[in-house]
């Protein structure tokens, strides 16, 4: 079966650096690929994805990309703002609708 | 629209009992997928349902079912619950379209504490 890792477990960044979390997946039939972010006590809410056919998505300050000869892809936010700070689930899907997650990255956006 | 509803949101149960969670999915949503949360094991895949038939299944025992109704509403049961299976169950809908996929929208969970 497919396997997510992601990395790093944690991050740490001052407000309006930028951030960056990656991961690889392993199964080449995988062509979705969901950004959850989860704050303390809350649902994990979608925040932007990414098909097979495109190799990379914005959406404000936020964008995806995607790497399908590496199997890998990464989100990445720009100027964080402390509303930022949360855990970011990357996940990968086939067509069956069977989601992979990644463990996690606790993003901490420190004023 | 009104999102997923999970009930109840929190339970607590003793050792060898069994539960019933309920998840109640955004109207047209056919796809109804079940993980446990844990702190150290993440988002574990447990089901996923789809016009009342198991789809997809997770790695864990027996004692952990589930079911979808006509109306897309679905069901998690757990017998003989162990102190392991403290966690925060959350369930998930998502649109369903033959070769597509559709991110999810969760519920707020129901969190299970064994004692």
């Amino acid at each position: 079966g497919e396997n997510v890792e992601q990395h790093p477990s944690t991050l740490s960044v001052q407000e309006g650096d930028s951030a960056v979390i990656k991961c690889t997946y392993s199964d080449s039939a995988s062509n979705y690929f969901p950004w959850y972010k989860q704050e303390l006590g809350k649902r994990p809410q979608l925040i932007i994805d990414i098909r097979s056919n495109v190799g990379e998505k914005k959406d404000q300050r936020i964008a995806v990309t995607l790497n399908k000869t590496a199997k890998h892809f990464s989100l990445h936010i720009t100027e964080t703002q402390p509303e930022d700070s949360a855990v970011y689930f990357c996940a990968a899907s086939n067509n069956f609708n069977k989601f992979y997650f990644g463990s996690g990255t606790k993003l901490n956006v420190k004023p | 629209k009104a999102g997923v509803t999970q009930t109840p949101r929190y339970l607590i149960k003793t050792r060898g009992q069994q539960v019933t969670l309920s998840c109640s999915p955004i109207s047209g949503h056919r796809s109804v997928s079940w993980y446990q949360q844990t702190p150290g094991q993440g988002l574990q895949f447990l089901f996923e349902y789809f016009s009342e038939t198991q789809r997809n299944k997770g790695n864990f025992p027996g004692r952990f079912s589930g079911r979808q109704f006509s109306n897309s509403r679905s069901e998690m049961n757990v017998s003989t619950l162990e102190l392991g299976d403290s966690a925060l169950y959350l369930c998930a809908s998502s649109r369903v379209r033959t070769g597509t996929n559709y991110g999810y929208t969760f519920g707020s969970g129901t969190r299970l504490t064994v004692v």
